[in-house]
């Protein structure tokens, strides 16, 4: 298995709903990331856990929260968000801690998040 | 600040000719660069990569190249096939940073048959 799965793929949420976005990842990977991708922008990091631990937050508003249940498995809750919050959320793994850049990132397809 | 930048939003070639994207970057703490390719309705797919050590590295019809004085990178695809038409995305890391990778804006590829 050389994927990473995210469900679902397109999700439409009010503003006072609570969700969540799941990623799903069977090649061993130590390290995982959210990222939020805009129309014509590019990807940007939300989080990084780095053997289940959280490593990296880049200053994401609360009204999102990661989780890392197992090593294969990484959520991102989603609880108040707004219009503008409405995106492309990609999840990717990669080996280990550190960097093993012989084949980068694997990206999941993402969940098309629309807020109304 | 965008810190890799790709400057032509899109770039349209004909089938079997050459395919030059472009990327500039403005951290020269950036010591790693990755080219992916994204298709509609898919994440990005990882295609090539260099390390700041080389200035060349191949594989089969592509080649990135980097110029580290100039803070430049290409990507040259040799020949452009019609399933080569994609969103590509200049990636860029540096070492104190772990693994978090910047990207650009990506550039529209279009390859005409």
């Amino acid at each position: 298995d050389t994927e990473v799965t995210q469900t679902p793929k397109h999700l439409v949420m009010g503003m006072t709903n609570k969700k969540s976005l799941k990623c799903e990842q069977h090649m061993g990977h130590r390290a995982m990331y959210w990222y939020k991708q805009k129309a014509k922008k590019p990807p940007e990091l939300m989080f990084v856990y780095s053997y289940e631990k959280l490593s990296i937050n880049e200053s994401v508003p609360s009204r999102f929260s990661p989780e890392c249940p197992n090593s294969s498995l990484l959520n991102l809750h989603l609880h108040a968000l707004q219009p503008e919050d409405s995106a492309l959320y990609l999840c990717a793994s990669s080996q280990g801690e550190g960097r093993q850049w012989d084949y980068g990132y694997t990206f999941g397809s993402g969940t098309r998040l629309t807020v109304v | 600040d965008q810190q890799v930048k790709q400057n032509s939003p899109s770039l349209s070639v004909q089938e079997g000719r050459i395919s030059i994207l472009n990327c500039d970057y403005t951290n020269s703490m950036f010591d790693y660069f990755l080219w992916y390719k994204k298709y509609p309705a898919e994440g990005p797919t990882f295609l090539i990569s260099i390390s700041s050590i080389k200035d060349k590295n191949e594989d089969g019809r592509f080649t990135v190249f980097l110029n580290k004085s100039a803070k430049h990178l290409s990507l040259h695809i040799v020949p452009s096939q019609p399933g080569d038409s994609a969103v590509y995305f200049c990636a860029a890391s540096a070492r104190a940073y772990g693994n978090k990778l910047v990207f650009g804006a990506g550039t529209i590829l279009r390859v005409k048959s």
